[in-house]
């Protein structure tokens, strides 16, 4: 049972907005800046979002980021089918001294 | 272009050592920076390993300390994992990971190597 939280599986049509949640605790999420990543199909991750809602340079302003408490969510506005890939949050955990990552939610475009 | 590039056996027989070294170009690895290792087994989400700062200090996963270790060469701009005592469960595709924007950030990917653990 993954620390953090995510759907397994989120779905939605082209130039719909979707949102991935990330669910954790006062350990992690809750006292330490979240980040999400994407990961296309035989890729490697590529980093989304950091320290909560900051976009790397070069990433896509549909996609944005939030934290409330001890959860975390990413959304992507005007869905593209390149969009489809497997997108995990990633934290720090305190009481396990570690960079834990979500189980990861797979996204399909309908 | 900050680029990352893990080298490696692709093929290592249970209870040995698993090595690999991922060479940096494009950013100093002699900066104030942390080097990360994470693995993705097949079909299955992401693991942090441990990092690697420029002085060489280091974290590791506490599920793997017992048998990680991680340096830095900085004369090579380069970093590297060792593994010891593989098995099966350590089957899976490796990606060095630089934390340039800030700690923890792993916003630079190499492409990532297989290593599969089999006699």
């Amino acid at each position: 049972q993954p620390v953090l939280t995510q759907p397994p599986s989120v779905s939605a049509a082209p130039r719909q907005r979707v949102t991935i949640s990330c669910s954790g605790s006062s350990s992690n999420i809750g006292n330490n800046a979240i980040n999400w990543y994407q990961q296309l199909p035989g890729k490697a991750p590529k980093l989304l979002i950091y320290y909560n809602d900051l976009l790397p340079s070069g990433v896509s302003d549909r996609f944005s980021g939030s934290k409330s408490g001890t959860s975390a969510s990413l959304a992507i506005s005007g869905l593209q089918s390149e969009d489809e890939a497997d997108y995990y949050c990633a934290t720090w955990d305190a009481s396990l001294n570690c960079w834990m990552f979500g189980g990861g939610t797979k996204l399909t475009v309908l | 272009q900050v680029q990352l590039q893990e080298s490696g056996p692709g093929l290592v027989k249970p209870s040995g050592t698993l090595s690999l070294t991922c060479v940096v170009s494009g950013a100093s690895i002699s900066s104030d920076n942390w080097w990360s290792w994470v693995r993705q087994p097949p079909g299955k989400g992401l693991e942090w390993i441990g990092e690697v700062s420029h002085t060489g200090s280091t974290n590791y996963n506490p599920s793997l300390k017992s048998r990680v270790t991680i340096s830095v060469d900085k004369t090579k701009s380069q970093f590297s994992l060792k593994l010891s005592s593989v098995t099966a469960a350590d089957t899976a595709v490796y990606y060095c990971v630089s934390s340039l924007l800030g700690v923890g950030t792993f916003d630079y990917w190499g492409q990532g190597t297989l290593v599969t653990v089999s006699s």
